[in-house]
């Protein structure tokens, strides 16, 4: 079955620590998206990326970094200039911006971050 | 920037009987999408229903539908005949139509509870 993959499950951080969280698709989508969630705050963007080789910054992006070497892939860095890193994070992809870009955003099960 | 949102925290129905969950947005723009997703406790992020600006006629899903204002900029869900199921955090997103902007700005979401 096609879909999107989170690993791992739980994550937990020590200070001064990065972190990397993992995203694979075999959707064949172009576009893939990095979401943090608090509580009561909904879901606010992190990073995204259209292509290959290529990403932006999302509404929160500081303290994160992402890179897209693959079409599959799309790996998040949870760095310690993150001073408040715990949260769940939740990574999505859509077929793109081009073609059929109002196509819905398909999401993985999600991380959960937590500081030791 | 886009704002989009729920003013309901959360809502109570019981089974077998209708709720609305009402999202409001904000946005200059004339083309766009709307969408409503669902989180039960396993905390995916699953798609209820899709709107296009450009369609005056609310989408249908089974159960679920929606009444779309372009007008009053508002977008609200309607769940007929309740199911246990149907218990969930529910998210109102925007997603803009231009070719530029791929991201969805979520609500803060409304907790519903579905009681015998």
């Amino acid at each position: 079955d096609g879909g999107i993959t989170q690993s791992p499950k739980y994550l937990f951080r020590k200070e001064g620590q990065n972190v990397t969280l993992s995203c694979e698709q075999n959707l064949n989508h172009d576009a893939m998206y990095w979401y943090r969630q608090d509580p009561g705050q909904g879901l606010r963007l992190i990073y995204y990326s259209q292509i290959v080789n290529d990403f932006q910054k999302g509404d929160i992006a500081e303290g994160y970094s992402v890179s897209r070497e693959k079409k599959e892939s799309f790996p998040l860095t949870v760095t310690s200039a993150q001073k408040n890193p715990t949260a769940f994070y939740l990574c999505a992809s859509s077929i793109g911006t081009g073609f059929g870009f109002g196509q819905p955003q398909h999401f993985g099960d999600g991380t959960r971050l937590s500081i030791l | 920037a886009q704002t989009v949102t729920q003013s309901q925290p959360e809502m109570s129905v019981q089974e077998a009987e209708t709720v609305t969950l009402s999202c409001t947005y904000d946005t200059s723009e004339s083309d766009y999408y709307l969408f409503w997703y669902k989180q039960p406790p396993s905390r995916q992020m699953i798609l209820v229903i899709r709107q296009e600006a450009y369609k005056q006629q609310n989408a249908t899903e089974n159960r679920f539908s929606v009444n779309f204002q372009k007008a009053a900029k508002s977008f609200s869900l309607k769940i007929s005949d309740s199911q246990l199921g149907d218990a969930a955090m529910y998210f109102c997103a925007y997603r803009s139509g231009g070719g530029t902007a791929s991201k969805l700005t979520f609500g803060t979401g409304t907790r519903l509870q579905v009681t015998l």
